[in-house]
């Protein structure tokens, strides 16, 4: 079946400095899957962080940014300069090509040091 | 403002005993979905809706029923809770319209402990 993987558990990144959360998939499905980010801000709920429906095109939103990578089926998560306000825990979750359900990779806490 | 709502928060069981948590949606939306988080794991689905009065089974089904009076409201049953449902819970709606697009809306959680 379809699964996503992220292999870190938990990020520590230094204030204004780069990020990557590294996400790859694997889909069983005919066609391509659409792909998602979503983050859980402490206290909260899940919530649509960007998404790409389509290969080769990037998402962006709130200055993250992900390519749709279907050679490499990757989906990486990356942000140039990191925030306090950017804590969180981000997951990474494919849907197959009309399939109804949305696939959750481990999760990636990020924590940022001052 | 549109939202999902889930109760209890938190809640403390016994073995044994009915453990019901609630989800109520104000989007409107048709689908509805139950996951539960754990550690190491990505949330995985337990039970969804298409609509009122309708129910599927998820992933992972076992020890858990759910219900669908209306399209507000959501609920997952734990009939005979075990400590392996310690977990957190999540509610979410979706709008249908975006087929495989789709994007969830969750609740903001509800921390089940089963003693």
């Amino acid at each position: 079946g379809d699964s996503v993987t992220q292999t870190e558990g938990q990020v520590t990144v230094s204030e204004s400095k780069s990020l990557i959360i590294n996400c790859t998939y694997s889909a069983t499905s005919i066609g391509y899957p659409n792909l998602f980010w979503y983050v859980r801000y402490p206290g909260e709920g899940l919530q649509l962080l960007l998404k790409v429906i389509t290969a080769g095109q990037k998402g962006s939103s709130r200055g993250f940014e992900a390519t749709y990578n279907k050679e490499a089926t990757s989906f990486h998560l990356q942000k140039a300069s990191v925030q306090e306000s950017d804590s969180a825990v981000y997951y990474c979750a494919l849907r197959g090509y009309n399939q109804g359900k949305l696939i959750f990779g481990q999760g990636t806490k990020l924590s940022i040091k001052p | 403002e549109a939202a999902v709502t889930q109760s209890p928060r938190n809640k403390v069981a016994v073995t044994g005993g009915k453990v019901t948590l609630s989800c109520n949606q104000t989007n409107n939306h048709n689908n509805m979905y139950w996951y539960r988080q754990d550690t190491g794991h990505g949330l995985r689905l337990i039970h969804y809706s298409y609509g009122a009065g309708s129910t599927e089974k998820g992933d992972i089904p076992d020890g858990y029923k759910a219900s669908r009076p209306s399209q507000e409201n959501f609920s997952l049953i734990l009939e005979l809770a075990t400590p392996s449902q310690t977990s957190v819970y999540f509610c979410a709606s979706g709008d249908a319209l975006g087929g495989s697009a789709e994007t969830l809306y969750f609740g903001s959680g509800t921390r089940l402990t089963v003693l």
